[in-house]
């Protein structure tokens, strides 16, 4: 069965510092690979996908995130954090081979930044 | 810019109500996508819809809930009785497939249902 997890339900970084979120996932062949983030009272914003090539997408507001195919990961990250990227982001897969190109998200993490 | 509108932005009802929630996806897109989000489900694909035709309602409860696509510009999500359990926030996504579902999804601002 198809799988997503992110492992951590909040991520707290002090502004400046670096910050990964963590995702890995369970698909049958390659998958394509998404982030999204949620702002509070807002719907899902797309920041970057994976699909093939480079296994380092960069994205919006200096995200990025790396395909790693042998650990079935695709952590997000970012440099310098910001106050404003406070929110909640979600991780999201699809089969390629899946016919209903069904996508599966993870649960979500809450990401704090803390000035 | 383009973006989804999603219809009423709050809706606050009573049990055994009907509640319709409507969506209009960005022009030109050909999929779109209801879901359900909650605190202890999270996000729950209720039905996907790719040229207006239903690809996958398996997360919909069959007896209450009703989707349907009248046209390209409108997709509609029904409750009927609507039930307690039912309060969430309903989003609308859509997107543009040129191929095997590598497209990115625009969300609407949801809708937040509330059954009294």
């Amino acid at each position: 069965a198809q799988s997503v997890a992110q492992p951590e339900d909040q991520v707290n970084v002090a502004e400046g510092n670096p910050l990964t979120v963590k995702c890995t996932y369970s698909v049958s062949g390659n998958p394509y690979l998404f982030w999204y983030v949620q702002y509070p009272n807002r719907g899902l914003q797309f920041l970057l996908k994976y699909i093939t090539g480079d296994n380092l997408v960069k994205g919006s507001y200096g995200f990025e995130a790396e395909f790693n195919k042998s650990q079935t990961s695709f952590h997000l990250k970012k440099p310098s954090a910001l106050v404003s990227d406070s929110a909640l982001y979600f991780c999201a897969v699809r089969a390629i081979m899946d016919s209903n190109y069904q996508l599966i998200w993870g649960a979500g993490t809450k990401l704090i930044i803390k000035p | 810019d383009a973006r989804v509108t999603q219809t009423p932005r709050h809706k606050v009802t009573e049990m055994g109500q009907e509640v319709t929630m409507r969506c209009q996806p960005i022009l030109g897109h050909n999929t779109v996508f209801w879901y359900r989000q909650t605190m202890m489900q999270g996000l729950e694909l209720l039905a996907y819809f790719r040229n207006r035709a239903p690809l996958d309602d398996s997360g919909m409860p069959k007896d209450r809930f009703s989707a349907e696509m009248p046209d390209a510009t409108l997709a509609t999500l029904k409750i009927q009785p609507s039930e307690p359990r039912d309060s969430a926030v309903y989003f609308c996504a859509s997107g543009l497939a040129r191929d095997r579902g590598s497209e990115k999804l625009f969300f609407g601002s949801g809708t937040q249902l509330s059954v009294l």
